[in-house]
């Protein structure tokens, strides 16, 4: 089974801040990894998909880069609306533990 | 306006059944990669099972396997997980995805005696 790592698992930032998380796959996924932002007692909600496909709706802050096995999601400059959960997600398999951003 | 509203949740007791439903509305799941997702509370998400986009495979994590079933019904637009031998730690809240781009709101499902 591919495992799927994220870091950091906690990211501390300031509104307007260039913002990275950083997720790895134990093998190569080619490009099949989304992103996605999680607020509590919400559904998730998608970001990027096919590691930098930019989802309908999706500010293009938001950027994803990647593939092979090591995958990046960068949010050139944070907003208030910016604080949550994110995840990385092989298609249609294995979720990232997550990387939680909040206010320094 | 796509939605994917899934039911069947609700309390139950170790060692009891329930079955899932995800009806969808706005898009059709031929051709679909067609997924469960779960989260326990206070957890991150965890993938329990996915259904192929022609149906001819189905996957699952390892700690559902041979208790949890993923089928489809292309004709009502629904997908189903049966959930058989539950356990306290499959209490979570639910989602259906379609491909990675549609989710629901997601149905609690709580396993308790």
């Amino acid at each position: 089974d591919i495992q799927m790592t994220q870091s950091p698992s906690t990211l501390s930032a300031s509104v307007g801040d260039r913002v990275t998380i950083t997720c790895r796959a134990s093998q190569s996924i080619s490009t099949w990894l989304a992103w996605y932002q999680q607020k509590p007692g919400k559904a998730p909600k998608l970001l990027i998909y096919k590691a930098s496909l930019l989802g309908s709706g999706v500010p293009p802050r938001f950027s994803g880069s990647g593939s092979g096995t090591e995958f990046t999601l960068t949010i050139s400059s944070l907003q208030p609306d910016d604080f949550a959960t994110y995840y990385c997600h092989q298609h249609n398999s294995y979720f990232g533990p997550g990387t939680k951003v909040d206010l320094k | 306006e796509v939605q994917l509203v899934e039911s069947g949740g609700g309390l139950v007791q170790p060692g009891g059944s329930l079955r899932l439903s995800c009806v969808g509305s706005g898009i059709t799941f031929s051709n679909s990669w067609m997924t469960w997702v779960r989260q326990a509370p206070g957890k991150g998400l965890e993938w329990v099972a996915t259904m192929k986009h022609d149906g001819t495979e189905t996957s699952y994590v390892d700690s559902v396997k041979g208790r949890f079933t993923i089928s489809r019904d292309i004709a009502k637009n629904s997908l189903y997980l049966q959930m058989n031998s539950l356990r306290v730690d499959d209490t979570a809240v639910y989602y259906c995805a379609r491909d990675v781009l549609y989710w629901g709101q997601g149905t609690l499902v709580t396993v308790s005696s």
